[in-house]
């Protein structure tokens, strides 16, 4: 099946520094690869769309300058944390759409492992 | 402005039981919807879906059934096994539109 991976899967890091988060489709192409952001006991929340080639499509509310996106091959997405902050501490999901969804009208994606973002 | 939502946050089922998950939605425009299940600092993983076309979907231990007019689905396992506690979200989606629009999940707990 498909596999997303993600990288790291945990980082630490001071307050004020920039992390960035590697997202890979492992097996198959992915055009479409979104990231999602989720709180404690709250549900994933979509950040952006990150299309291959072209500028990500933001979320109302998330900054663009703050979540950094690229999207340069069919296989890699990268989410960069500018000037992270204690706020910016949460779980960081990334997914892509299948590759050959079920059914008609599918949007079946399949989810990286996710990383666990902690800022000092 | 929550379009997905899941009202129970836990549900715990004895083993061999049936699970059922909720899940409403408000959006008339979501034509599919998916269930995802959760187990801590993973991600999501793809369990089942249903398009709105049909009101049932079968696969395996997994029954979704979907209820367009009560904007109501809900996930049935059965039996229950101690590997299905984790957290399920139920997603919905429509059709041209990739993103998904996840609820608030539900941690279910199967009791050996």
């Amino acid at each position: 099946g498909a596999v997303v991976s993600q990288h790291p899967s945990r980082v630490i890091c001071k307050s004020g520094t920039s992390v960035k988060i590697e997202c890979r489709s492992l097996d198959f192409q992915a055009t479409t690869m979104f990231w999602y952001r989720q709180f404690p006991k709250k549900s994933l929340m979509l950040m952006a769309t990150s299309n291959e080639g072209s500028k990500a499509t933001y979320e109302q509310g998330v900054e663009k300058d703050k979540f950094l996106i690229n999207h340069a091959s069919l296989t890699l997405s990268t989410l960069t944390v500018t000037s992270a902050h204690p706020e910016d501490s949460s779980f960081y999901i990334c997914s892509a759409r299948a590759p050959n969804p079920r059914g008609q009208g599918a949007n079946e994606q399949f989810f990286g492992p996710g990383t666990r973002l902690t800022v000092l | 402005d929550q379009q997905v939502k899941q009202n129970s946050p836990s549900l715990s089922v004895q083993e061999g039981r049936i699970s059922i998950l909720n899940c409403d939605y408000t959006n008339s425009m979501f034509d599919y919807f998916l269930w995802y299940k959760k187990y801590p600092a993973e991600g999501p993983t793809f369990l089942i879906s249903i398009s709105s076309i049909k009101d049932k979907n079968e696969d395996g231990r997994f029954t979704v059934f979907l209820n367009k007019s009560a904007k109501h689905l809900s996930l049935h396992i059965v039996p229950s096994q101690p590997g299905d506690s984790a957290v399920y979200f139920c997603a919905a989606s429509n059709f041209g539109n990739e993103k998904l629009t996840f609820g608030t999940g539900t941690r279910l707990t199967i009791i050996p």
